[in-house]
């Protein structure tokens, strides 16, 4: 079953313009989200992350926003820009708090920024 | 500032042989984990140590998958008698240990395994 999910496989934006990408999850236990950032041939990059005690957190042009009751998350990136051409995965986990630190993956979202 | 290191970055071996890869997790990182990931996938969870013991594993680990981490730094993960099924980009990350900043898990470049 899929815990994580990441419904739009790929979005296209034009530079300038705010890319949304967004995350669902089922399991209520996940208390600890993160975006990675992967180019083709590399590990993913850590992003951004949030805690469950927390609707949002900002670092520089990337926002994460966390809605609990709805269990969806997102990533702001304004302005896009082309080096932000990349798959972007979102990631949960239970924390330590629970003693379940893996991380566990939805499928990435392909982002293309058109110049 | 070096980050997590994987060595060999490629491998391509044929069925049945066995394969070793390696990891060189961020220097005082007590946490280790290794996630495998196939295309069009997300890195799924392999196992993961804190220091040199391994605290769980997936059961996507078969019998024929064995991690270590000897010393409570550097860790190996073997793959026996390799089938086409194992193909996969094989990613390690590591964690500092205490308080929230633990579940940030920084990967390395990964291992491309082919199986012929």
């Amino acid at each position: 079953d899929q815990q994580v999910k990441q419904n739009s496989p790929s979005l296209s934006v034009q530079e300038g313009r705010i890319s949304i990408l967004n995350c669902d999850y089922t399991n209520s236990m996940f208390d600890y989200f993160l975006w990675y950032k992967k180019y083709p041939a590399e590990g993913p990059t850590f992003l951004i992350s949030i805690s469950s005690i927390k609707d949002k957190n900002e670092d520089g042009r990337f926002t994460v926003f966390l809605n609990k009751s709805a269990k969806h998350l997102s990533l702001h990136i304004v302005p896009s820009q082309p080096g932000d051409s990349a798959v972007y995965f979102c990631a949960a986990s239970g924390g330590a708090n629970f003693g379940n630190e893996k991380l566990t993956f939805g499928t990435g979202t392909r982002l293309t920024i058109i110049p | 500032d070096t980050g997590v290191s994987q060595d060999p970055r490629h491998k391509i071996t044929k069925r049945g042989q066995n394969v070793t890869f390696r990891c060189d997790p961020i220097s005082e990182h007590n946490r280790l984990y290794w996630y495998r990931q196939t295309l069009g996938q997300g890195p799924e969870f392999l196992t993961y140590f804190q220091n040199e013991a391994q605290l769980e594993k997936s059961r996507l680990l078969s019998d024929r998958f064995s991690a270590e981490r000897p010393k409570g730094s550097f860790s190996t993960l073997e793959i026996q008698r390799t089938e086409q099924g194992d193909s996969a980009m094989y990613l390690c990350a590591s964690s500092p240990r205490g308080g929230r900043e633990t579940d940030t898990q920084y990967f390395g470049p990964g291992t491309r395994l082919t199986v012929l």
